[in-house]
């Protein structure tokens, strides 16, 4: 079946530092997303791609659909203690199809 | 986004009971919600998929007699897992994609905590 490896597995990292996380998959995707898990919470989303090399931000987080499909990568800049969680991206073969999830990047930031 | 509520968000229960989860979208009408299951530290695992109308499709490994899944409606989902034993206990979270939307963007509920003791 399809697998989505995603790293690092966790970060540890200081207030204002960038943080950049990415999700390989061995099989081609028409949609990438990425999710942000807080404790007891359930994912909400951050960032959705539809195209191929589509790169989109939302406040200070930047995500990219990779030009092979097969990948997609996340940045967040000037980290903040509330940036802490678990990020989550997420490949779509087709609409309607499930996702498949990575393994999840555990985020801590040190103020 | 879209609003997806889960009820309870917690519960706790002796072994050998059945306890329900409902999902609810609160701002949109879902044909089709997704059950996970998600253990410490580690990502969600897909259970289900559950269709209004029709049967739910279960993954590879999950007994459907065991996890029983309602989706009576176009805003309700129900998961209840029957007989719950230790091994049951688990964070369970549903997900919904709006109908009529061309969108692969699924929404989540809060998530349901389960402890069978």
């Amino acid at each position: 079946g399809q697998q989505l490896n995603q790293s690092p597995q966790s970060m540890f990292i200081q207030e204002g530092e960038d943080v950049s996380m990415n999700c390989t998959s061995s099989s081609i995707f028409n949609t990438w997303l990425w999710y942000k898990q807080e404790p007891g919470e359930g994912p909400v989303l951050l960032i959705a791609l539809y195209k191929a090399g589509e790169l989109t931000s939302n406040g200070r987080l930047t995500a990219q659909f990779g030009i092979t499909r097969k990948d997609s990568f996340l940045n967040i800049s000037a980290s903040i203690p509330s940036d802490v969680g678990i990020y989550f991206c997420a490949g779509q073969s087709n609409a309607g199809n499930m996702l498949t999830f990575g393994g999840g990047t555990r985020l801590m930031v040190k103020p | 986004g879209a609003v997806v509520s889960q009820h309870p968000s917690w519960v706790i229960c002796k072994s050998g009971t059945s306890v329900k989860i409902e999902c609810r979208s609160l701002d949109f009408q879902a044909t089709t919600m997704f059950w996970y299951r998600q253990f410490p530290k580690q990502s969600l695992m897909l259970m289900a998929t559950s269709n209004e109308g029709s049967k739910a499709t279960y993954e590879q490994g999950v007994e459907k007699d065991k996890f029983l899944i309602n989706h009576a409606s176009l805003t309700l989902s129900t998961l209840t897992v029957t007989s719950a034993h230790p091994e049951d206990s688990s964070f369970y979270i549903c997900s919904a994609r709006q109908t009529g939307v061309r969108t692969g963007e699924l929404f989540f509920g809060e998530g349901s905590r389960l402890t069978v003791l």
